[in-house]
C-alpha cells in the first residue's frame, strides 16, 4: 500500500507571504500525485496533479508543486497567499495497479491559515 | 457540467431512522466513490462502484448500504446508525480507473446521528 506523510498539521502565515506545504510519499510502484483543497464546510477540490513529464506542475489559484523522485516529495507552494487561501490541504497518491481502481491514499492534511 | 451534486446538505437522524444520501454526476464518469470524513481528518474510502457494480467495500458495517441505480446516480442508504457515524459523507467520481485521472468530489452531506 501507499503512504503519504504531511509533516505539518498546521501552517500559519501572513497575507502576501510565500508558503510551502510539505508532502512525502512512499511506494514500491509508480505513483500519481495530487493536491486537493477543502474550504470550510465544502468538499474537496482538485488543485493540481502530477502524472509524468515536467516535474513542476502548475494548478489553480496560483499554486504549484514540484515532484522530486529522489526525495519522494511533492511539495505545494504559492509565492503570495491571500486570506481566501485559508483551508485544509490534502496531498494524495494513486498508483497504476489495476487492482486499486484509482484509489486515492490521502495524507492527514495541513491546515493553512492566512492572517491579515 | 463538471460537478458532482449531493443531497441533502445536512441530515439529522435518530438511531432507529432510515434515510438515504444521494449523489449525482452528469460527466459520463464510470467510477463513483463514497467517503466518510471526520473532523480534521482525511476522507476514508467506503465503497467504489465501477460501471454501476460494487467493486470495493472497505469492510463497512451493513448499516450502510450503497446502491447505484444508473451510471449517473449513487445512493447510500442508512439504517440503525450509531452516534459515531456522524460525519461528512463525500461522494466522488472519476472518468474511469486509468492511472492518474483523479477524482471529482461533491460538497458532501453532513450527517448527525442522535
Amino acid at each position: 500500500a501507499q503512504s503519504v506523510t504531511q509533516l505539518d498539521s498546521q501552517v500559519p502565515v501572513f497575507e502576501e507571504a510565500p508558503v510551502e506545504l510539505r508532502c512525502n510519499y512512499s511506494s514500491s510502484v509508480s505513483v500519481y500525485l495530487f493536491w486537493y483543497v477543502q474550504y470550510p464546510n465544502q468538499g474537496l477540490q482538485l488543485l493540481l496533479k502530477y502524472l509524468s513529464g515536467s516535474t513542476l506542475v502548475k494548478g489553480i489559484n496560483g499554486f504549484e508543486a514540484e515532484f522530486n523522485k529522489s526525495q519522494t516529495s511533492f511539495h505545494l507552494r504559492k509565492p503570495s497567499v491571500h486570506i481566501s487561501d485559508t483551508a485544509e490541504y490534502f496531498c494524495a497518491v494513486s498508483d497504476d495497479r489495476g487492482s486499486t481502481l484509482g484509489r486515492l491514499y490521502f495524507g492527514r492534511g495541513t491546515q493553512l491559515t492566512v492572517w491579515p | 457540467d463538471t460537478e458532482v451534486t449531493q443531497t441533502p446538505k445536512h441530515l439529522v437522524m435518530g438511531m432507529t431512522n432510515k434515510k438515504s444520501l444521494k449523489c449525482e454526476q452528469h460527466m459520463g464518469h464510470r467510477a463513483m466513490y463514497w467517503y466518510k470524513q471526520k473532523a480534521k481528518k482525511p476522507p476514508e474510502l467506503m465503497f467504489v462502484y465501477s460501471y454501476e457494480k460494487l467493486s470495493i467495500n472497505e469492510s463497512v458495517p451493513s448499516r450502510f448500504s450503497p446502491e447505484c441505480p444508473n451510471s449517473s446516480l449513487l445512493n447510500l442508504h442508512l439504517h440503525a446508525l450509531q452516534p459515531e457515524d456522524s460525519a461528512l459523507y463525500l461522494c466522488a467520481s472519476s472518468q474511469d480507473f486509468a492511472p492518474g485521472v483523479g477524482q471529482y468530489f461533491g460538497p458532501g452531506t453532513r450527517l448527525l446521528v442522535l
